[in-house]
C-alpha cells in the first residue's frame, strides 16, 4: 500500500534536471510532495489534485496521471539547496499521509 | 519555521525508562498527527487527534505508547519502558483539515535514542 518512488537515488550537478516518480497501487485523489534534509523535518513542496489542480512551490513542477496512478516531480535547473530526500505522500480517508519509499537527491557544484 | 514546535529536540534515555514528548501545533488547526521515522524510511503514521479526541491509532502504537491532546491544544506522546527499537525521529504534524487541498505542517521532530 506504500507508494513506490523511483529512482531511489539521483546525483546531479548544479543546473541539471531530474524527475522523481511516485506510483501507487490504489486510486489516487491527491499527492503531496515533501523534501527532507538530513536530521530535519519534512518541508511541504506541493499538492496535486485529481483533475490537475496544483498548490505549492513556484520553482518546482509536478504532474498527476490518474490512469497510471502516478505522480512525477520535475526539478529543473537544480540548485545545491535541492539536495535532500523527496517523499510523496497520499492521504487516506482520514487525511493521514501514507509516505512513499523516498528518493535521495544530491546536487554537486 | 512552520509554526509547529516540538520539545525536546533530542532525547537520550536508557532502556526501560519512560519518556514524554510535546507538540505545539498551529493554534487554529484542529487536527494533529504523530508520525515516527526511522533512518532511511519515510514517516509512518502513529495516531491522530481531531481537537481533543484521539480518533485513530496505528498498529505500530503498542500499549507502551499513549498520547493525549487536552483541550485540543498541545499534544503529548509518552513511551513507557522504552526499548532500543523505539529509537527514531518522532514527528508531529498540524493540519487545518477540510479536505485534500491543505498541507500538513511538520514540527522539527524529537529524535529519541534508547541506549
Amino acid at each position: 500500500q506504500q507508494p513506490v518512488q523511483s529512482p531511489q537515488a539521483v546525483i546531479l550537478r548544479e543546473g541539471e534536471d531530474a524527475v522523481i516518480n511516485c506510483s501507487s497501487s490504489k486510486a489516487l485523489y491527491s499527492v503531496h510532495w515533501y523534501r527532507q534534509k538530513h536530521g530535519e523535518a519534512p518541508v511541504f513542496l506541493m499538492i496535486l489534485l485529481k483533475g490537475g489542480e496544483q498548490k505549492g512551490h513556484e520553482k518546482i513542477s509536478a504532474s498527476f496521471n490518474e490512469k497510471k496512478q502516478q505522480s512525477s516531480l520535475y526539478l529543473t535547473a537544480s540548485q545545491l539547496s535541492y539536495s535532500g530526500t523527496y517523499f510523496c505522500g497520499t492521504p487516506d480517508n482520514t487525511d493521514k499521509l501514507i509516505f512513499g519509499t523516498g528518493t535521495r537527491l544530491q546536487v554537486f557544484p | 519555521d512552520t509554526g509547529v514546535s516540538q520539545n525536546p529536540r533530542h532525547k537520550i534515555t536508557k532502556r526501560g525508562q519512560n519518556v514524554t514528548f510535546r507538540c505545539d501545533p498551529i493554534s487554529e488547526h484542529n487536527r494533529l498527527y504523530w508520525y515516527r521515522q526511522t533512518l532511511g524510511q519515510g514517516p509512518e503514521f502513529l495516531t491522530y487527534f481531531q481537537n481533543e479526541a484521539q480518533l485513530e491509532k496505528s498498529r505500530l502504537l503498542s500499549d507502551r505508547f499513549s498520547a493525549e491532546r487536552p483541550k485540543g491544544s498541545f499534544s503529548t506522546l509518552e513511551i513507557q519502558r522504552t526499548e532500543q527499537g523505539d529509537s527514531a525521529m518522532y514527528l508531529c504534524a498540524s493540519y487545518r483539515g477540510g479536505g485534500m487541498y491543505n498541507e500538513q505542517f511538520f514540527g522539527p521532530g524529537t529524535r529519541l535514542t534508547v541506549l
